[in-house]
Parts: C-alpha cells; sequence; structure tokens
C-alpha cells in the first residue's frame, strides 16, 4: 500500500539548535515534494518545493533534500528560533494532486 | 480575493443532518482540493477539480459525500446523513495551474463536529 511516513509525531529542540525532519514513502513515484508548515487552527502554508532531479534546495534558514533511491526526504531547519514552533508537512505529487504525511510536530525553546 | 476563503468556519450538526461547506479559491485558479483532517493526522485527499471538470473523487468516504464546482470557482463540498466519524477539519486548497508542481493554497478550513 501506498504511505508517507514522517519520522516523529514531535520533536523539541533547543533554540539555535538545527532541525532535521524526515520523510519517507513507500509506493510513490512522485515528480516533486513539497513541505509546508501548519499552525493551530489554520491551513498549512507552502514552503519548499523541490523536484526529482534535484538533491537540494535552500531557501534563508531552510534546506530540503530529496533522494529518489532512498525514497526520502530530508528537512531541515537551521539556527531555530521559537517561532520555527509548528507542524511540518510533507506532501507528494501524485496524479496531479498532492498526499500529505501526518506531519511533525517541531517545538522550539527558548 | 486575496486567499481562499472557507464557510462557515465551525459547524456543529445533529448526526443524520445534511450540510454543505464552501469554498472560494483565489480568483483565476484552475485547480481545487478538498482534504479531510483529523485531529493530530496530516490532510487526506478527498476531491480534485480542475476548472469545473471533478478529475479524482478516490478520496471521498462514502456515496454520502458529494462536491461540485458548476462554474470552475466556487465549490460545495456536501455531506448528507452525517455521523460522528465525519467529524473533522475540511480544508479546501486551489493552484494556478491544472500542474502537478504547483504549490497549493489552503484556506483555513470547516471545523465540522457531528454531535
Amino acid at each position: 500500500s501506498q504511505k508517507i511516513e514522517q519520522n516523529s509525531e514531535a520533536l523539541n529542540i533547543q533554540e539555535g539548535k538545527t532541525a532535521t525532519l524526515t520523510c519517507n514513502y513507500t509506493n510513490y513515484s512522485p515528480a516533486y515534494l513539497q513541505w509546508y508548515r501548519q499552525d493551530p487552527g489554520r491551513g498549512p502554508v507552502f514552503l519548499l518545493l523541490i523536484r526529482e532531479n534535484e538533491k537540494e534546495k535552500r531557501k534563508e534558514r531552510l534546506k530540503v533534500t530529496f533522494d529518489t533511491t532512498l525514497k526520502q526526504s530530508l528537512f531541515h531547519i537551521t539556527a531555530s528560533q521559537p517561532a520555527d514552533s509548528a507542524t511540518y508537512l510533507c506532501a507528494l505529487d501524485h496524479n496531479n494532486d498532492m498526499r500529505f504525511g501526518a506531519g511533525t510536530r517541531l517545538t522550539v525553546k527558548p | 480575493g486575496a486567499g481562499v476563503s472557507q464557510s462557515p468556519r465551525y459547524k456543529v450538526a445533529k448526526r443524520g443532518q445534511d450540510v454543505a461547506l464552501r469554498c472560494d479559491p483565489i480568483s483565476g485558479h484552475v485547480s481545487l482540493f478538498w482534504y479531510q483532517q483529523a485531529l493530530g493526522q496530516g490532510p487526506e485527499f478527498l476531491t480534485y477539480f480542475q476548472n469545473e471538470a471533478q478529475l479524482d473523487k478516490s478520496g471521498l468516504p462514502s456515496d454520502r459525500f458529494f462536491a461540485e464546482r458548476p462554474e470552475g470557482s466556487v465549490s460545495t463540498l456536501k455531506i448528507q446523513r452525517t455521523q460522528k466519524e465525519d467529524s473533522a477539519v475540511y480544508l479546501c486548497a486551489s493552484s494556478s495551474s491544472g500542474l502537478s508542481n504547483e504549490k497549493l493554497f489552503f484556506g483555513s478550513g470547516t471545523q465540522l463536529s457531528v454531535l
């Protein structure tokens, strides 16, 4: 069956450290992978998109990698801040729609 | 409009009632998606429109769920004879084209509680 698994339900880190979130997928062949941020009571907000032929993408303090052999994406937030606390969702394209993982709730402590 | 708008923001229904949830996508956006999000879970795909055509409805959990987008803009998700297990946040998203590499713009959702 098709699965999108994000490494842990919750991740707690200290301010200033790098947060690393994992997204693994099974029985999908995505051409694109996206990461979204979701705050409580709000819809997800797009952060980054990476294509299957790209190894890495960066945007400010964010970095995403995409390994189609391992069927895995890593999402890094460097120099994390309490304002980065949110749930982060990975999403794969599937027949022109997007399928989401369950998300990882990140808490950055001052 | 400035963003994707969903109404109502909250809906409480008695079991067995019919509900209608509305989505106003960003003006001009071709694609529109409906997702269901249970507490602590990621969004689960329900259905997808490109303009007025419903291209994929494989995620609709039962024939009690019906979605339409008759003029290719506003969409309505209807749930007939609501059940407790239908309680969730229903998210609508739109994207500017029909291409899979487009980012999705989400509304804030409709929180449905079935008593």
